[in-house]
């Protein structure tokens, strides 16, 4: 089993659309939690992060942790074609673990 | 700016000439790191540091060296270039391992012929 793992999609959603990312990781002792977005050929870029179960919002971005499931989501509200990035998830266990990430295409 | 500086940008190389790639943050970070990323298999780490003149292998650190003689720098050094060591790179840091996000540089694609 992978330590984080992610669906690689591509998820695609209408504009305007709410898209929910999943990720899901091994070590029930990880204690922090992130969501990175990276546009193609860029360099991934920090978006979220959380800590404790429950929601956590930033403008458009929600992140939710549920530590009993070991399952993390990001989610975008009013997506925009801006929004169009590969996704990826990452876990705090013994070093930072990524997830392989998630693309997602919003379309005008 | 707050920012990790890598260079070069790109390089292409012959296999077996020896290169370093430049790694350097402005934010007094502990800890800094080395990814690799490749298709299909996500960002790899090749090495890590918890600060000045501690280093420790990750996932993948066979080819590579590294050294933090300083805080800001944390060079990667590729002694004897592989084709297979082809990909695109990147260096983080982070005010410590563990409760904070990363803030990565932008990236080096390096291409071994």
């Amino acid at each position: 089993q992978k330590e984080v793992e992610q669906n690689s999609g591509p998820l695609s959603v209408p504009e305007g659309a709410i898209a929910s990312l999943n990720c899901t990781y091994s070590d029930r002792g990880s204690q922090s939690f992130f969501w990175y977005r990276q546009y193609s050929g860029k360099s991934p870029e920090l978006i979220m992060s959380i800590y404790s179960n429950g929601d956590k919002e930033d403008g458009r971005f929600t992140a939710q942790l549920n530590k009993a499931s070991q399952y993390v989501s990001l989610l975008i509200r009013d997506s925009q074609p801006s929004d169009s990035a590969t996704y990826l998830c990452a876990v705090n266990i013994y070093d930072m673990r990524f997830g392989a990430g998630t693309r997602l295409t919003v379309k005008p | 700016e707050a920012q990790v500086t890598q260079n070069p940008r790109y390089l292409i190389t012959v296999t077996g000439k020896k290169l370093t790639v430049t790694c350097s943050q402005n934010m007094n970070h502990e800890y800094m790191s080395w990814y690799r990323q490749d298709p299909g298999l996500g960002l790899r780490q090749i090495y890590y540091s918890m600060n000045v003149e501690v280093t420790d292998k990750g996932d993948v650190p066979e080819g590579y060296k590294v050294s933090r003689k300083e805080k800001r720098n944390f060079p990667l050094i590729l002694e004897s270039p592989s084709p297979n060591q082809t990909s695109l790179y990147f260096c983080a840091s982070s005010p410590e391992s563990g409760n904070y996000g990363y803030t990565f540089g932008s990236g080096t694609r390096l291409t071994v012929v």
